[in-house]
Parts: structure tokens; C-alpha cells; sequence
């Protein structure tokens, strides 16, 4: 069955660092997705990406984020210079339609900013 | 300003104790409606997606309804493995995916 996947599963950061989050979507999805959840709270949406494009963004998705989909399989979020806060799940998702189809989320990284 | 609001926060139902879960929301332009199942450090698992009030979906044990204000995710005869935070997100009409808190539900043998 396909699946999402993400890399790494743990990455540990000290503050200011840049960090780039992998993911690798289904391989005939269109829209992609980043997500984080902070422990213990709600998965909170970040960004969504078509036709290499971002097409929705949240406010906490400011400059410090970006999203890449630099080859035909990955798709990529950059956090430019890392905060403390910024530890949480970060969830890649994709689906094959906008909204109005099941979205595969991946297994997560776990973001750590020392 | 769009909200989606779950209940209970935590439930504890026998095996074989049917229940619901409620999602409450107040979002602009509803596109759809979703529930999804999320296991600890996992990702979340798509359950089901709603569009328009009345419609109804079914999959084995679970089943989940949507009115012009909130959805439901009726359990039926639940078992341990069913234990998860089940977790409803909806899709605006600016194109923003909001979730709720969840439910985390515990199934006992």
C-alpha cells in the first residue's frame, strides 16, 4: 500500500539553526501538505503546495518557513533559523484532489530545538 | 472567527459499549468535514470525509454523521484495539484545514 514518508524521525537543532524536513508523498498525489503539533496540542496546518506553488498558507507559515518540491518525488520544509518554540511533530500529508480526498499523513520528525 | 471544537476530551466505554463522539464547529464556507484516527507518535489516519449536512459514513465499527453545526462519530461495539485520540478537522472556505483538540478514547477488555 502506499504511504507517506518522512525523514528524519528525530532531528535535533540548536536555536538559530537552519533545518530542512524531508518528505516523500504518494507518488500520483497532486497537493501536498505540512502540519505540525506541538506535544499535547492540535495538529495545526502550515502550508499546502500545488503545481509547485504554495496555494494556502497559515499564519504561523511567516518567513522563517519555506516549502521546496525540488525534485519529482520530495517535498521539503525549511526552517531558516530555528527557535525554541518551533519544537514540535511536523506531519507531511498528500491527496490526490484539494481537500475533497482522503489526505495520507506520513509518520512525522520530531523537531527539537535546544 | 473558524473553530472546531471536540467532546469529551477523554472517553473510557467498556468493550462492546457503543458511544458517540461529538465536533462542534463554526467555519465559514464548510468544504468538508474529516475525522481521522491518530495512534501515540504516529501520524493521523484518515477515517472518513463529509461535505454536506445529512450525509452519513460507515466503516466497520465506526460511523460518522454531519448536521449544519456539528458531526458525530458513532462507535458501535467497541474493542480495545479501537483505542486511539480520534481527531475532526474541517476545511474552510479560506482554504485552511483546522483540527480540533481530539478525543482520546480508551477501550477496556
Amino acid at each position: 500500500e502506499p504511504e507517506v514518508t518522512q525523514t528524519p524521525s528525530h532531528q535535533v537543532t540548536q536555536m538559530g539553526q537552519e533545518v530542512i524536513l524531508r518528505c516523500v508523498p504518494i507518488s500520483n498525489h497532486l497537493y501536498f501538505y505540512w502540519y505540525r503539533q506541538i506535544l499535547g496540542q492540535k495538529v495545526e496546518f502550515l502550508v499546502s503546495f500545488y503545481n509547485n506553488e504554495i496555494s494556502e498558507k497559515s499564519e504561523i507559515f511567516d518567513d522563517q518557513f519555506s516549502v521546496e518540491r525540488p525534485d519529482g518525488s520530495n517535498f521539503t520544509l525549511k526552517i531558516r533559523s530555528t527557535k525554541l518554540e518551533d519544537s514540535a511533530m511536523y506531519f507531511c500529508a498528500s491527496t490526490s484532489d484539494r481537500g475533497y480526498y482522503e489526505q495520507y499523513f506520513g509518520p512525522g520528525t520530531r523537531l527539537t530545538v535546544t | 472567527e473558524d473553530q472546531v471544537t471536540q467532546s469529551p476530551e477523554a472517553l473510557r466505554l467498556q468493550e462492546g459499549e457503543s458511544s458517540s463522539l461529538n465536533c462542534s464547529y463554526t467555519v465559514s464556507g464548510l468544504r468538508g468535514l474529516f475525522w481521522y484516527r491518530q495512534d501515540p507518535g504516529k501520524g493521523p489516519e484518515f477515517l472518513f470525509t463529509l461535505y454536506s449536512a445529512g450525509e452519513e459514513k460507515e466503516k466497520e465499527r465506526l460511523k460518522a454523521t454531519l448536521t449544519k453545526k456539528e458531526s458525530f462519530l458513532h462507535i458501535t461495539a467497541p474493542k480495545p484495539e479501537d483505542s486511539a485520540t480520534y481527531l475532526c478537522a474541517a476545511h474552510s472556505g479560506t482554504y485552511k484545514y483546522i483540527f480540533g483538540t481530539g478525543t482520546r478514547l480508551k477501550v477496556l477488555a
